[in-house]
């Protein structure tokens, strides 16, 4: 098995339980977040996105929270499942630059 | 499938070889990228080509080379390995005019 990501910040909850996983960015001047999730051994995945003139977007079973004015991101997920359990990374894109930017990633770990 | 695709999946290999990464996308798209992934899970951008432009050059030491023969490959050639090249290399792409990336599955390189 994987040895790496021990030290990442953990979320535990408990199936049926919703889940927020916070995100502090770093340039007030991105204009563009997104959350990934990455399962063990896998690519990181696309759940959803959000531009900075909207501070919230609805997906099925997911909200993202943008608050520019402290520079944070939240990932919601409602009614959590065992296969949601993952590590969960958001990125933010700088305005005019083609790049992302990832924070350091959050383990999410559903108990059934 | 559509997909982004990378091979090999899994590169052990001895410190001072040279080894390459391909990878493709069939999805069309116009720019691709490669990431590092550390053990601590942290990914952070390399390189970036559009249309086989390079665009995005994050200081990777001149070891790293990325080949672009057309726009639906982007290769990533490493000279001299070293024991800190050991990481998960992950191809990305993304359309014209979006800022969703889509990643691959990720090569897993161990330098000994």
């Amino acid at each position: 098995g994987e040895s790496v990501g021990l030290h990442l910040p953990t979320l535990s909850v408990q199936e049926g339980d919703n889940s927020i996983i916070n995100c502090a960015y770093s340039n007030s001047a991105s204009d563009y977040f997104i959350w990934y999730k990455q399962e063990s051994g896998k690519g990181p995945q696309f759940i959803i996105d959000i531009r900075s003139n909207m501070d919230k977007r609805q997906g099925q079973r997911v909200t993202v929270l943008l608050n520019k004015t402290v520079k944070h991101l939240s990932l919601q997920i409602a009614a959590t499942q065992p296969g949601d359990s993952a590590v969960y990374f958001c990125a933010e894109k700088l305005l005019g630059f083609q790049k992302l930017v990832f924070g350091t990633g959050t383990r999410l770990l559903v108990s059934p | 499938d559509t997909a982004v695709s990378q091979t090999p999946k899994y590169l052990v290999t001895q410190m001072g070889n040279d080894k390459s990464i391909k990878c493709e996308q069939n999805l069309g798209h116009d720019t691709m990228y490669w990431y590092k992934q550390d053990s601590k899970k942290f990914l952070k951008i390399m390189f970036s080509y559009n249309n086989k432009e390079l665009i995005i050059n994050e200081t990777v030491p001149n070891r790293f080379s990325p080949k672009s023969p057309d726009k639906a490959h982007l290769n990533l050639h490493i000279n001299s390995l070293e024991l800190g090249d050991s990481a998960v290399y992950f191809c990305a792409s993304s359309p014209q005019g979006l800022d969703e990336q889509f990643f691959g599955p990720g090569t897993r390189l161990t330098v000994l």
